[in-house]
């Protein structure tokens, strides 16, 4: 138990549908990621929040829309998305944003677009 | 072309057997950290090395930062089965870039 939890762990979805992956952290941190991870690829850092604020995108296509109600969650609005995107979205936080600080990842949803 | 390059890409050994993984990049970062992600779980620090030559020893595990801080190591002796899992290097310089990361199965 890191203390990251994300929700659904599965996920099976068209390519017209619209769905929303959860993250919640329990560590009382100020900053959270959005992480890709695809077979045998580097994880690729998707959004990072600093404080409910967007401080960072790696040119993500709009089909994924993050949302940072609060530090405390973190969510993914995926619509329209493309068979490539078929991955484990991995979630994690840390005390503040930056490369330095130590971050706790969540276990994962595992997203199949069919 | 990946930052961080790791090899094996895959490795299976005997319960008992030494293991050694690399991590390699072109690029000097100002410090380094090894992740484990057994199957089903998010990736878990195991350790971070920021000096050139560092060596860091966590129980079985033994990490080594290169002089140069472009490369790293991890020797796990006597492996269990408890060490299977996807392991990880990052390198960190402005941003953390990872590696594609080596499977290691320990078969009892």
């Amino acid at each position: 138990e890191t203390g990251v939890t994300q929700t659904p762990r599965h996920l099976v979805m068209g390519m017209t549908n619209k769905k929303s992956l959860k993250c919640e952290q329990h560590l009382g941190h100020n900053a959270m990621y959005w992480y890709k991870q695809s077979a045998k690829k580097p994880l690729e850092l998707m959004f990072v929040y600093n404080f409910k604020e967007q401080t960072e995108n790696n040119s993500v296509p709009s089909r994924f829309s993050p949302e940072c109600p609060n530090s405390s969650h973190l969510f993914l609005h995926l619509h329209t998305l493309q068979p490539e995107d078929s991955a484990l979205y991995l979630c994690a936080s840390s005390q503040i944003a930056g490369p330095k600080n130590i971050q706790y990842f969540g276990a994962g949803t595992r997203l199949s677009v069919l | 072309t990946q930052l961080l390059e790791q090899s094996p890409q895959f490795l299976s050994i005997q319960e008992g057997e030494n293991l050694t993984v690399y991590c390699n990049s072109s690029s000097v970062f100002s410090s380094l950290q090894w992740y484990r992600q057994e199957p089903g779980e998010g990736p878990v620090l195991l350790v971070t090395v920021v000096t050139g030559g560092e060596v860091k020893k966590l129980k079985r595990l033994t990490f080594q930062f290169g002089d140069a801080r472009k490369d790293s190591s991890l020797h796990i002796t006597a492996a269990q089965p408890g060490d299977t899992g996807l392991y990880l290097c990052a390198g960190l310089d402005y941003k953390l870039s990872f590696g594609a990361g080596t499977t290691v199965t320990v078969r009892a």
